[in-house]
């Protein structure tokens, strides 16, 4: 399968629930990233990882502790979120280098609801 | 720092009306600026960047730096450009390209 993929697409979970959420990209890229999407504010950024190394941390809450193994693969664990964390997170990725930087290409999303 | 502002929420236009989506940035070095889509049910795609200098879809967007402005246009809008378009600008941070969303416009064109 080509392209950014999301897993799950749609996450409910209760306040005090562990869970993760996953993206995985089979486009040879080597930055990833963690947007939230909610409908009153833009797409925020999360994180990024550059060559699996985390070059931004966008004063997001500890409850949200994101983890890159490999370059391929991207994760969002979550813990004891709040109602307001509920929203649309997409994983994105780009390639490194001074050609076509900041094109990014999507996933589909997870869809977080937080009871 | 680096700012994106799309000024309208909503832009409706009838079926071969001209569109422009408005978008200003505030950057203090030399960015990059695109335009991404969002169709119904599908996910955000990059339309076009300005150093392409390239039509999409009968779209154009010219940066102009004097104004700061990076505005997507379309002379004759089609039923099917309705979507979320959202400018996004990329630009140099610590060691890496950061890429900032403005808040959007949802194109409506009305048939």
């Amino acid at each position: 399968e080509t392209g950014v993929t999301q897993t799950p697409r749609h996450l409910v979970m209760g306040m005090t629930n562990k869970k993760s959420l996953k993206c995985e990209q089979h486009l040879g890229h080597n930055a990833m990233y963690w947007y939230k999407q909610s409908a009153k504010k833009p797409l925020e950024l999360m994180f990024v990882y550059s060559l699996e190394e985390r070059v931004e941390n966008n004063s997001v809450p500890s409850r949200f502790s994101p983890e890159c193994p490999n370059s391929s693969h991207l994760f969002l664990h979550l813990h004891t979120l709040q109602p307001e964390d509920s929203a649309l997170y997409l994983c994105a990725s780009s390639p490194v280098g001074i050609e076509r930087t900041g094109e990014l290409f999507f996933g589909e999303g997870s869809r977080l609801t937080v009871l | 720092a680096q700012r994106v502002t799309q000024p309208e929420k909503l832009l409706s236009v009838f079926k071969g009306a001209p569109v422009e989506l408005k978008c200003n940035y505030s950057y203090s070095g030399s960015p990059e600026l695109f335009w991404y889509v969002q169709y119904s049910r599908q996910r955000l795609q990059l339309l076009l960047r300005h150093i392409s200098r390239e039509s999409i879809k009968g779209f154009t967007a010219d940066l102009n730096k004097g104004e700061t402005s990076f505005h997507l246009k379309k002379p004759f809008a089609q039923e099917e450009d309705s979507a979320m378009y959202y400018c996004a600008l990329s630009g140099r941070s610590g060691g890496y390209q950061k890429v900032t969303f403005g808040t959007g416009t949802k194109l409506q064109v009305i048939p």
